[in-house]
Formats: C-alpha cells, sequence, structure tokens
C-alpha cells in the first residue's frame, strides 16, 4: 500500500499541547479514514471522510480532530482534551464508501506522551 | 449496529498443520467481508476478502467461507509456515453506512517450526 503515506513515524507530545498526524494518499480514493490501536487490541474508528470537505465521528471522537480540505490530505489533530493519547494511529482510504471495495492502510504513527 | 466477534483470540498451531479463525456478525445488510494480516509494528494488509453474493474464496494457501444464514465467516490457513505468525483481523462492511468497517478483536496466530 504505497499510496499511503502517513508521517510521522514517532510523534512524542507534550502535557497540554496539541499535535497533528499527516495522512497523504495518491491512489484518488474519495474515502478516508483514521483508527486508533491500543497494544494487544483491535482497530477503533476516530472519525471518516467519504468525500472532500465532508468527515463524520466515528466511536471515539473525544479528543480529535480532522479536516478534508483537499482529496488527497486527511490530517488528525490530537488535542490536549485527549487525556490518553498513547497508541498506534493509522489512516485508510478506499475508492469510495458507496463501494464494497477494501480499505488499504498506511504505515501508522506511533504517539506517546513525554 | 454492526458487531463483529472474533475467536480464538490466540491460537498457537505446529508447522504444516491447518488454522481456522471464525468471524460472527450481527447485521444481516453486511455484504463485504475482509480478513487483514498485522505483524508486529506494521500496518493491517488485505490478504483476502469475500462478498455476500459468494460462499467461498480460495487464494493459494488461504481461503475464506461465507455462511450468510448463520451470519458467520472464517478464515482457512492450510499448510502454515512461521511468518504466518501474526494478528488476524476480520471486519465487515454494513450497507451505507459510510464505509465504515467494523473489526473483530484479533487473533494471535503462532506458528511453531
Amino acid at each position: 500500500d504505497g499510496g499511503i503515506t502517513q508521517s510521522p513515524k514517532y510523534l512524542f507530545r507534550k502535557e497540554g499541547q496539541n499535535v497533528t498526524l499527516s495522512c497523504e494518499q495518491n491512489l484518488n480514493h474519495d474515502a478516508m479514514y483514521w483508527y486508533r490501536q491500543d497494544p494487544g487490541q483491535g482497530l477503533r474508528l476516530i472519525y471518516y471522510s467519504q468525500i472532500v470537505n465532508d468527515f463524520q465521528k466515528g466511536d471515539i471522537a473525544e479528543g480529535y480532530s480532522v479536516s478534508r480540505e483537499k482529496k488527497e490530505s486527511f490530517p488528525l489533530t490530537v488535542t490536549s482534551a485527549q487525556k490518553n493519547p498513547t497508541a498506534f494511529y493509522l489512516c485508510a482510504s478506499s475508492i469510495g464508501s458507496l463501494s464494497n471495495q477494501p480499505q488499504h492502510f498506511g504505515d501508522g504513527t506511533r504517539l506517546s506522551i513525554l | 449496529g454492526e458487531n463483529v466477534e472474533q475467536h480464538p483470540s490466540t491460537l498457537s498451531v505446529q508447522e504444516g498443520d491447518s488454522a481456522v479463525i471464525k468471524c460472527t456478525y450481527s447485521d444481516s445488510a453486511s455484504n463485504y467481508f475482509p480478513w487483514y494480516k498485522q505483524e508486529l509494528g506494521k500496518r493491517p494488509q488485505l490478504i483476502i476478502d469475500i462478498r455476500s453474493n459468494v460462499g467461498e474464496k480460495k487464494d493459494q494457501r488461504i481461503a475464506v467461507t461465507l455462511n450468510k444464514t448463520a451470519k458467520h465467516f472464517s478464515l482457512h490457513i492450510t499448510e502454515t509456515q512461521p511468518e504466518d505468525s501474526a494478528v488476524y483481523f476480520c471486519a465487515a462492511l454494513p450497507y451505507n453506512q459510510g464505509g465504515k468497517l467494523i473489526f473483530g478483536q484479533g487473533t494471535e496466530l503462532s506458528v511453531k517450526p
């Protein structure tokens, strides 16, 4: 899935700080997704976007924000309101939300608290 | 909403044996079921998927079966190899839910040489 690039690979956050995780795709996919994965756990959906300039909350949106100003970009901001941000964050994309097509994942960003 | 249950949570097999992972789903309108393999610290990678109009799909040593009536689907890996060791996730795609995949909790497969 070389078409989805997440950066940085590792990120450290100080108390009270907002940090932004980047996700870019060159697959011309309409839909993009952000997941959080805690150690030994499954994937939980934070936010998703079906189309440019539109996004919806997932199951654990509190303390996070997103934007979708461009089709290829879906950045995730972890705000200071997220009290337990340490996790592995995965971005994914798919052709479109209305088609039963697979989601493809980026390499992830590992976020830790300093 | 859709709920996906995956069993077992851990599975240990000897190299060359078969491994079977099972998932059940609750929403009968779900129409797409992918399986992902995730090696430690890496991204989940799609290994096989099945759509609701098909009962079985095979790709070399990997197969997936779907029973729509019972609302369960299974991953079968034959002739397991140590490199098959990873965490496997099943998922279901509910119809008309914005493309949101609902994931199972994962199965950690260990293949002992």
